[in-house]
């Protein structure tokens, strides 16, 4: 198994769309979880930070930790064509290296 | 503020042939990684800087692959000889503090690798 499981997708959602993204893990270890957005041809840039678990909104972006699942989200609320990119979950116990997911491809259609 | 600065953006060479990219952090960083992004997969750190001493290289083939930091400012990571299986992106990324977890990692565009 996996340290950290991502559906790869492709996700097309219509323009003004809730959009759900998620990711499992295995190390309970884990405390530190991301969300990062990597845009084609680019480096991926940090979207949301979350320690522990609980919720975290930023604008219309809500990253969940549910350490009890070993489960995060990530909630894109009236979504915009260009929130269309790739969506990488990653996380860490401490002083560790982070982990990335394999990325969720989204596209949001106008 | 400038962001991290990578070069080539794009490279083509024959496996066995070597290879070297380069890595400016945004200035002030003290830490420095250089990830392997292999198509369809997430980043994978190769190696971690702080200043010029090595962090972590757990995960660096060092049979074929070496990084080094001069004068804890620029990077270069180097493959000799190359495989086919090195074909990716490999991307610098930076961040201010010492390696913390809560600290912010920048990445750069990343160089495109093509091994033939």
């Amino acid at each position: 198994q996996k340290e950290v499981e991502q559906d790869p997708g492709p996700l097309s959602v219509p323009e003004g769309a809730i959009v759900s993204l998620n990711c499992t893990y295995s190390n309970s270890a884990f405390q530190y979880f991301m969300w990062y957005r990597q845009y084609s041809r680019k480096g991926p840039e940090l979207l949301m930070y979350t320690y522990s678990s609980g919720n975290k909104e930023d604008g219309r972006f809500t990253a969940q930790v549910d350490k009890s699942s070993k489960y995060i989200s990530l909630f894109i609320r009236d979504s915009q064509p260009s929130d269309s990119a790739t969506y990488l979950c990653a996380m860490n116990s401490g002083n560790t290296p982070l982990v990335f997911g394999k990325g969720t491809r989204l596209s949001v259609i106008a | 503020e400038a962001g991290v600065a990578q070069s080539p953006r794009y490279k083509i060479i024959e496996k066995r042939q070597s290879v070297a990219f380069w890595c400016n952090p945004i200035s002030g960083h003290a830490t420095l990684y250089w990830y392997q992004q292999i198509l369809g997969q997430g980043p994978k750190l190769l190696i971690q800087f702080q200043n010029n001493g090595v962090v972590d290289d757990s995960q660096l083939p060092k049979d074929r692959f070496s990084a080094e930091r001069l004068k804890g400012v620029d990077s270069t990571l180097k493959i000799q000889p190359a495989k086919l299986e090195d074909s990716a992106v490999y991307l610098c990324a930076s961040s201010f503090g010492r390696a913390l977890s809560t600290d912010t990692q920048y990445f750069g565009p990343g160089t495109r690798l093509t091994v033939l």
